[in-house]
């Protein structure tokens, strides 16, 4: 099982300062690695697959880098929507997610 | 738009069974992989199952495998999973989820249903 590692758990920043995710994983992914957003209560959105392609409806203000085992999702200005728990996931293997950064309100 | 509607969840003993499903409109059904993933609460995302487009595959997490049964009906638009043999660990919310690609699945999950939540409780 290819495990997935987030940093931070938690993020406090202020809206319009950027945020920097990280998601390493425990063996080379490639570039199969996807970004969800979760607000309380919601089910999982995606934002980000292959690493760097935005999903439908995403904003630009989203965008996704890295390879084989260090990736980063990066919000370029924080908006206050965007306040929530973010996931990576990888399908080299059978799919698993990584434990969450939860982006907080500073 | 795109819509999955679960339902099936609720409260059920140890080693007992239930049936979740999950109807899907808005979309052409049958060109897509379809998946449940669950989420205990407080706790992350975990991918439980998927089912190709056509039935004709059908793959599951080690911590399910022999137990849960993922099914569907193109006819129906509906995705089930059949949840026996259910232990305390099992109690999460319940998604489905449609895949991103047609007709071969890639694992990454596109639209996401609301979740049905199942409690496994004596």
């Amino acid at each position: 099982e290819i495990v997935l590692t987030q940093s931070p758990a938690t993020l406090s920043l202020s809206p319009g300062e950027r945020a920097t995710l990280s998601c390493r994983a425990s063996q080379s992914v490639s570039s199969y690695l996807a970004w969800y957003q979760q607000k309380p209560g919601q089910a999982p959105r995606l934002l980000i697959y292959d690493v760097s392609n935005t999903a439908t409806g995403v904003p630009a203000r989203f965008s996704g880098s890295g390879s084989g085992t260090d990736f980063t999702l990066t919000i370029s200005s924080l908006e206050p929507e965007d306040f929530a728990v973010y996931y990576c996931q990888q399908r080299a293997d059978w799919p698993t997610f990584g434990g969450g950064t939860k982006v907080e309100i500073k | 738009q795109v819509q999955l509607v679960e339902s099936g969840g609720g409260v059920v003993q140890p080693g007992r069974s239930l049936r979740l499903s999950c109807t899907a409109s808005g979309f052409t059904f049958n060109n897509y992989g379809m998946h449940w993933v669950r989420q205990a609460p407080g706790k992350g995302l975990e991918w439980v199952a998927v089912i190709w487009n056509d039935g004709s595959n059908k793959y599951y997490s080690d911590p399910v495998k022999g137990r849960f049964t993922i099914s569907r009906d193109n006819s129906k638009n509906t995705v089930y999973l059949q949840m026996n043999s259910l232990r305390a660990e099992d109690t999460a919310v319940y998604y489905c989820a449609r895949d991103i690609a047609a007709p071969r699945p890639t694992y990454f999950f596109g639209p996401w249903g609301q979740g049905t939540l199942v409690t496994v409780s004596s």
